[in-house]
């Protein structure tokens, strides 16, 4: 059974530092898909960064990279010269065939992000 | 505003009434997902259609979980005889159909008293 696990409950960072958070998935499925979101206090989910199984090279979108590690089965975020914005719960989400919109995402439990002054 | 929306931001019903979430999707996207977040958790993938046509419903919660898409433009989430643990952020989504993400609107949060 596919599943996704966000191990950090909770990570604490300083503006301006870079912060990693992990994620790795589980799935029996070669093609499959990758999603971040983020979640702030007000509960709509931000779509951040995609990665499929078969790209090359790692997903990068402004200050969102993924770093993805297939033979891991690791799709890590990170995130460069945090803000104070960026405070609130990641999600990991996995989807099993990226070229088909209408399967459905399985996301982990989230990290909760606090970015301090 | 272009974004996925939906109305009401917040529910409070009491236990045993029927509640009916609306969502309107981002217009050109053909399909939509519905989920369910409670507290702590990831968001658990309920039902979604593909223009007005459902095509995964086996994991709506229950049968008093019901869903529609009349026109294939917004969508409806009814709860019948609502349960202290249907407690939850009812989050809907809408996607291309041939995109790679799908986009979410802010929920609404369903508190059963």
């Amino acid at each position: 059974a596919q599943k996704i696990t966000q191990t950090q409950p909770g990570m604490f960072v300083q503006e301006k530092e870079a912060v990693t958070l992990d994620c790795t998935y589980d799935t029996s499925d070669p093609s499959y898909g990758l999603f971040w979101y983020k979640q702030p206090s007000s509960g709509e989910m931000i779509f951040l960064i995609y990665q499929g199984s078969y790209d090359q090279q790692n997903a990068t979108e402004g200050r969102y990279s993924l770093n993805f590690q297939k033979a891991r089965k690791s799709a890590n975020l990170v995130i460069s010269a945090s803000q104070l914005g960026d405070s609130a719960m990641y999600f990991c989400a996995m989807r099993e065939t990226p070229n088909q919109a209408g399967t459905a995402l399985i996301f982990g439990k989230g990290t909760t992000l606090s970015v301090s002054s | 505003d272009t974004g996925v929306s939906q109305n009401p931001r917040h529910k409070i019903t009491k236990r045993g009434q029927n509640v009916t979430f609306r969502c309107d999707p981002i217009s050109e996207h053909n399909r939509l997902y519905w989920y369910r977040q409670t507290l702590g958790q990831g968001p658990e993938f309920l039902t979604y259609f593909q223009n007005e046509a459902q095509l995964e419903k086996s994991r709506l919660l229950s049968d008093r979980f019901s869903a529609e898409r009349p026109k294939g433009s917004f969508s409806t989430l009814e709860i019948q005889r609502t349960e202290q643990g249907d407690s939850a952020m009812y989050l809907c989504a809408s996607s291309l159909l041939a995109g790679r993400g799908a986009f979410f609107g802010q929920g609404t949060r369903l508190t059963v008293v």
